[in-house]
């Protein structure tokens, strides 16, 4: 994940929209990553995973794209909805060990 | 957050008090994770345990935190002689086995710490 920073940065969508949230990780040996959602004042809630051996998954609404070439996680959220407003991280098992790592985080916030 | 309960959910203390948070993982997990987060940033890993073993406390500080996973009852995050730098949120979560081969890693709601 990328190293810690003191201001998220956001994005600001209409409701309705598709969302895509980006991530760039930093161990090109990590092979399982997840992104996870926090609201205000909460623990983080597990959204999806994905293994090194795929490059998309998709669940109810989201889909997450892996780009090994570029170290890149994507989240797409389509038709986003005011309960979405959340920060989103991506997490990483850097290096393929036993621990996750946690980007930075990105503020999504939807506009009615 | 599929029942990483964790207590208690909010604790003041002064300088040089001790802080214990405590966390119940989901039933049937024995993999045990902690992390801190500080406001307007990501969640730091701290250490990893399993029932009564200790697998990973490299994002621990060195000194004043200690943590534990005992055979019975819930796993401790102790935090000795605290500071005002101590303050944040410290989650807790689990897994049924090791959560970054691909076992879903489930968050409690967290414990959040002010030191006065």
């Amino acid at each position: 994940g990328e190293s810690v920073g003191l201001h998220l940065p956001t994005l600001s969508v209409q409701e309705g929209d598709n969302s895509i949230i980006n991530c760039a990780y930093s161990n090109s040996a990590s092979d399982y990553f997840i992104w996870y959602k926090q609201e205000s004042g909460k623990g983080p809630q597990f959204i999806i995973d994905i293994r090194s051996n795929m490059d998309k998954r998709q669940g109810q609404r989201v889909t997450v794209l892996l780009n090994k070439t570029v170290k890149h996680l994507s989240l797409q959220i389509a038709a986003t909805q005011p309960g979405d407003s959340a920060v989103y991280f991506c997490a990483e098992n850097e290096g393929g060990g036993n621990k996750l790592t946690f980007g930075t985080g990105t503020q999504l916030k939807v506009e009615l | 957050n599929a029942g990483v309960m964790q207590n208690p959910r909010h604790l003041v203390r002064r300088r040089g008090q001790e802080a214990r948070l405590r966390c119940s993982p989901v039933k049937g997990h024995s993999h045990v994770y902690w992390y801190r987060q500080l406001p307007e940033e990501g969640l730091k890993f701290m250490v990893y345990l399993q029932k009564e073993n200790i697998i990973d406390e490299s994002g621990m500080p060195k000194e004043r935190f200690s943590a534990e996973f005992p055979k019975e009852g819930p796993s401790i995050l102790r935090i000795q002689q605290v500071v005002r730098g101590d303050s944040a949120a410290y989650f807790c979560a689990s897994s049924q086995g090791q959560g970054a081969s691909g076992n879903t890693i489930y968050f409690g709601e967290g414990s959040w710490l002010t030191v006065v």
